[in-house]
């Protein structure tokens, strides 16, 4: 079955650069999640999209930005990048069941790391 | 979203069953109960989700109290596989942005 995929798979920056992460979701499913994963922490919610619109949003600084394409494929730019933001950024996808009762269960891909120095 | 409480770290032996209760107290109607788990620099994987009483599935069971302010997974037979942080969430079965709180740590030992 396809799975979330995730590019690239590791990215080595230079402070003040720029870097811009990739995702393709599961076919067919509505929503995509953003998260980043320092070492040692917990994931935490950056943004997410639901139908190609901004859904919710969590702790993404500023310099971050995201949006969903057409063809519901996700990116994450990432502008004056600093030490601390080398971390594991994940995007994870679901479909989501309005109306009602509904299992939401989101599938995560493998992560891009991002090391900044 | 409901704030969770798990413990921090729990040790177990394998074939052990392992059971992680979480606190959810300001739980609400609408939510439900899904557990997550991680291994080191991989994704979180959907472990079971839950709405009330139990619930099982080919690798763990779940169960709810009537009151839902907490919930208890259960991994029967743990192998040095399931080593790995187990994160419960909280949150209605849509729209919800799948926060996680700090997670337990599971170490089984040979």
């Amino acid at each position: 079955a396809a799975g979330v995929i995730q590019s690239p798979r590791h990215l080595i920056k230079e402070k003040r650069e720029t870097a811009t992460l990739k995702c393709y979701p599961i076919p067919r499913h509505d929503t995509v999640y953003w998260y980043q994963q320092g070492p040692g922490q917990d994931p935490q919610f950056l943004i997410s999209f639901y139908e190609k619109m901004q859904s919710d949003k969590g702790s993404i600084p500023d310099r971050f930005s995201a949006q969903q394409f057409s063809d519901y494929h996700s990116e994450l730019n990432m502008s004056s990048l600093e030490l601390g933001d080398s971390a594991l950024y994940f995007c994870a996808s679901s479909l989501v069941t309005r109306g009602g009762a509904g299992t939401t269960e989101a599938f995560f891909g493998q992560g891009t790391r991002l090391t900044v120095v | 979203l409901a704030k969770t409480t798990q413990p921090i770290s729990m040790d177990s032996y394998e074939g052990q069953e392992v059971n992680i209760t979480c606190s959810h107290n300001n739980i609400a109607t609408n939510d439900y109960i899904t557990w997550y788990q991680q291994f080191p620099s991989q994704g979180p994987r959907f472990i079971i989700q839950g709405y009330k009483t139990k619930v099982t599935n080919e690798v763990a069971s779940l169960f709810i109290p009537a009151d839902r302010k907490s919930s208890t997974l259960s991994l029967p037979r743990v192998s040095l596989s399931d080593t790995a942080v187990y994160y419960c969430l909280v949150g209605e079965g849509y729209g919800q942005n799948f926060v996680f709180g700090p997670g337990t740590r599971l170490s089984v030992l040979p």
